[in-house]
């Protein structure tokens, strides 16, 4: 199964700072059909998780223009450019390239 | 209008079987596929496996002998049973489908 490792585990920022989190597979997450599909998900406190980004950079509606994503092949990242109250929680990423898909373990983004 | 509800027992016995619910609305299950997912509490997410839009199923290797995805497309319903629950099985499970996630079900194995 393929293994994603996030770093760091938790993060401290204050509001508006940027900050990225990284998210690297063990194996290269190209489908054959030429897509990646590393998604990243946001988990708040008390709440289900929440759709951020889809096959790497791709922004799902609604979610503010803050959030990027970057990456290719085994190296993925996600950054928040200026980080806001709402933001806190826990960031998963997830790949649907290989069967069973997998989630990265988190990382805890908290106010410092 | 997008909507995911899971629905199941609250509280199951060590060794016995737990079914699950998934019911949708807004999506058809012909179209789009529908994952399983858990959180033990305070702990991270487990992808459990999938039910296709073509009605093929995948499952996480570590529950593959204990689980099955089944579905009632005319029902636009999804279940999942699991059986020989042990007190590490108590968890938040979830059902997603195109991004939306549904509001989980707490589930606790206890005797």
């Amino acid at each position: 199964d393929v293994v994603l490792t996030q770093t760091p585990p938790t993060l401290s920022a204050t509001i508006g700072q940027s900050v990225s989190i990284s998210c690297r597979s063990s194996q290269s997450l190209l489908h054959s059909n030429g897509n990646t599909y590393l998604h990243w998900l946001l988990q708040r406190p008390g709440q289900s998780p929440q759709l951020l980004i889809y096959s790497v950079s791709r922004l799902e509606s609604g979610v503010p223009n803050r959030f990027s994503g970057s990456g290719s092949g085994t190296d993925f990242t996600l950054k928040i450019s200026g980080v806001e109250a709402e933001d806190l929680g826990v960031y998963y990423c997830v790949q649907g390239t290989h069967a069973p898909y997998t989630f990265g373990a988190g990382t805890k983004l908290e106010l410092k | 209008q997008v909507q995911l509800t899971e629905s199941g027992p609250g509280l199951v016995h060590p060794s016995e079987t737990l079914s699950l619910t998934c019911t949708v609305s807004g999506f058809s299950l012909t179209g789009y596929s529908v994952y399983w997912v858990r959180q033990p509490s305070g702990k991270g997410l487990e992808w459990m496996g999938r039910m296709r839009y073509n009605g093929d199923t995948s499952y996480n290797s570590a529950l593959k002998s204990r689980l099955s995805i089944s579905r009632d497309t005319s029902k636009n319903q999804v279940f999942l049973k699991m059986n020989s629950l042990q007190t590490d099985d108590t968890g938040t499970y979830y059902c997603t489908i195109g991004g939306y996630w549904g509001q989980g079900v707490m589930v606790t194995v206890s005797s």
